[in-house]
């Protein structure tokens, strides 16, 4: 299966500043989806933003931009004008064209925000 | 409204007594998985469906049985509890570009 990592735990912002979760993978097929979820305190997964891996241009939602280098199987997460509602685990996940729908997770960052 | 249900969102049971986590979709999605989430690991995929009466199982299958009789229902069934299923479940739908995850059920073997 292939691995996705997050090296960060956790981090921290403070609102209205910008910061950056880190995601890298693994794997030898050539197109491919990337996500990042958020999941608050009330546990639900709420998809942020989607990468497809055929496309050069890095995803954009509002304030959420993804950094999307795919020779060196990095996707990482820039939230811009951090608020205090975008406190939460957020999770990396790989899905290969030909598994179906399953997704590979990472084992998450926590990010907390301070006034 | 587009939802995965999934009931009991908490449930506390002894290690043996068999359960049962249902899952719901109102989207008519073919496939549909589930997962169980622990602390410092990341989600797991436990089993998954692509349609009616196909189902096959994910990274963490042991311990767990699930079944598809209709499009819409995917239960999950712990035959035999024990405490390593202690953890957080999710299900969820997917069919082109839609997701839906459940909000989740927070199962405390003791």
């Amino acid at each position: 299966a292939q691995t996705v990592t997050q090296s960060q735990p956790e981090m921290s912002v403070q609102e209205a500043e910008t910061v950056t979760l880190s995601c890298t993978y693994d794997t030898s097929e050539s197109d491919y989806y990337l996500f990042w979820y958020k999941q608050p305190p009330s546990r639900q997964m709420i998809l942020v933003i989607r990468q497809e891996a055929y496309k050069q241009q890095n995803a954009t939602e509002n304030r959420f931009s993804v950094n999307f280098q795919k020779a060196a199987k990095s996707f990482s997460l820039k939230i811009s004008d951090s608020q205090l509602g975008d406190a939460a685990m957020y999770f990396c996940a790989y899905r290969a064209l030909d598994s179906g729908y399953a997704l590979n997770f990472g084992k998450g960052t926590s990010l907390l925000v301070t006034p | 409204e587009a939802q995965v249900t999934q009931n009991p969102r908490y449930l506390i049971t002894v290690t043996g007594k068999k359960l049962t986590v249902t899952c719901s979709q109102n989207m008519n999605h073919e496939y549909m998985s589930w997962y169980r989430q622990d602390p410092g690991l990341g989600l797991r995929q436990i089993y998954y469906s692509m349609n009616v009466e196909v189902t096959d199982k994910g990274d963490v299958p042991e311990g767990y049985k699930v079944s598809r009789k209709e499009k819409r229902n995917f239960p999950l069934i712990l035959e035999s509890p024990s405490p390593n299923q202690t953890s957080l479940y999710f299900c969820a739908s997917f069919w082109g570009d839609e997701q839906f995850f459940g909000p989740g059920t927070r199962l405390t073997v003791l």
